[in-house]
């Protein structure tokens, strides 16, 4: 049973517009939540995070909406470049230290 | 510049025989994890570590082993018994003296198995 699911396998967007990436999760006890980006053939790069005391998390271009009653978060790339094209995870856990779960990935792509 | 080794970045082996990836890191991480990637399922968790010479089944562990003698050094087997060895794999260390730390990831190696 999937608890951080990403339910679109793919986007594609025009270079300056807005990247949205969409995430839900199924187990309430999570509370920190992170995005992941990733190239081929190279391990993910941290990108920017949130805990479940927050609703809002801005770094740059980038910034990460969480919705607890509605158990979804989403990122934000404004404006896209094509640099951005990769592999996004949504990854989550529950207060602890205990291991990050993934979901299957969002591939961008930007189209200049 | 602190990082997570992985070692080798492409290896191949013939089934039945078992096979030793290599992650080292040297950012002082309690914590250590091995994920396996393929196309379409994202990143499961193997095993993972959170103080040397202790380590926790993931959620696919059946068919690799793992050692934990050192803290920098987390070293996966796969082995024959691991039905479907072909894939991407990631290991990963995170600080445990704080909560909200994120994983710092390897370059992978991927393993090919025929």
């Amino acid at each position: 049973d999937q608890q951080v699911k990403q339910n679109s396998p793919s986007l594609s967007v025009q270079e300056g517009r807005i990247s949205i990436l969409n995430c839900d999760y199924t187990n309430s006890m999570f509370d920190y939540f992170l995005w992941y980006k990733k190239y081929p053939a190279e391990g993910p790069t941290f990108l920017i995070s949130i805990s479940s005391i927050k609703d809002k998390n801005e770094d740059g271009r980038f910034t990460v909406f969480l919705n607890k009653s509605a158990k979804h978060l989403s990122l934000h790339i404004v404006p896209s470049q094509p640099g951005d094209s990769a592999v996004y995870f949504c990854a989550a856990r529950p207060s602890g230290n205990t291991p990050l779960v993934f979901g299957k990935g969002t591939r961008l792509s930007v189209i200049a | 510049d602190g990082g997570i080794t992985q070692s080798p970045k492409y290896l191949f082996r013939k089934e039945g025989q078992n096979v030793t990836l290599s992650c080292e890191q040297n950012l002082n991480h309690d914590a250590m994890y091995w994920y396996r990637q393929d196309p379409g399922q994202g990143l499961r968790l193997i095993y993972y570590s959170q103080i040397v010479n202790d380590f926790q089944k993931g959620d696919i562990a059946e068919g690799y082993s793992v050692s934990r003698e050192k803290k920098e050094s987390f070293p996966l087997t796969v082995t024959s018994a691991q039905k479907n060895p072909t894939a991407f794999y990631l290991c990963a260390s995170s600080t445990s003296s704080s909560y909200n730390s994120p994983l710092h990831f390897g370059n992978g190696t991927r393993l090919t198995v025929t």
